[in-house]
């Protein structure tokens, strides 16, 4: 059972407009969400977090929000660069359980110049 | 910058042969992790040290897979027979403590091919 979803396998923008990367939970239990960017053949690399207290969190052109209700985060990317190109991972976290990370199967952005 | 050292990157191994993964984390982080990722999926956690202690090991295969941290630093990962199922990227990631650093630090990783 999935309980981190990233329903869109790819998405493509165009250099300069907005990216929006999409990413549905299930378990409730998740205080702390976080998103990787994957480059092939290297590890993830962290990009930005949100705890649960929050429901926006900005760092540069990345903005991840946060609807609980929804049990759904995004991220927007703005603006979109070709360098952005690569996966993109949902994960999240829940109190108690040692910090482990559950992550979702990702989403390939291709950003066209 | 500091980073989690792994090795090798890629190795192919036919199927019922040993194959060993090595993790180097970033000086002073007392939690290891190894994750794996299988292609068109997301990472999924193997084993979690807190130190040389294993803090997680339940989605880990024991019946094949072995994890070990004996000082507390570096770590292996073994698979004993490999299966074809086991193609996948192996990812170690590092942690200053349980509770810190949430954007927690991975390697390269490692590609196994099993054939």
């Amino acid at each position: 059972d999935q309980q981190v979803k990233q329903n869109s396998p790819s998405l493509s923008v165009q250099e300069g407009r907005i990216s929006i990367l999409n990413c549905d939970y299930t378990n409730s239990m998740f205080d702390y969400f976080l998103w990787y960017k994957k480059y092939p053949a290297e590890g993830p690399t962290f990009l930005i977090s949100i705890s649960s207290i929050k429901d926006k969190n900005e760092d540069g052109r990345f903005t991840v929000f946060l609807n609980k209700s929804a049990k759904h985060l995004s991220l927007h990317i703005v603006p979109s660069q070709p360098g952005d190109s690569a996966v993109y991972f949902c994960a999240a976290s829940a109190m108690g359980s040692n910090y482990k990370l559950t992550f979702g199967k990702g989403t390939l952005l291709t950003v066209n110049p | 910058e500091a980073e989690v050292a792994q090795s090798p990157r890629y190795k192919i191994t036919e199927k019922s042969q040993a194959v060993a993964f090595w993790c180097d984390p970033i000086s002073g982080h007392a939690t290891l992790y190894w994750y794996r990722q299988i292609l068109g999926q997301g990472p999924e956690l193997l084993v979690q040290f807190q130190d040389e202690s294993v803090v997680d090991d339940s989605q880990l295969p024991k019946d094949r897979f072995s994890a070990e941290r004996l000082k507390g630093v570096d770590s292996t990962l073994k698979i004993q027979p490999a299966e074809l199922g086991d193609s996948a990227m192996y990812l170690c990631a590092s942690s200053l403590d349980l509770e810190g650093n949430y954007g927690y630090t991975f390697g390269s990783g490692t590609r196994l091919t099993v054939v």
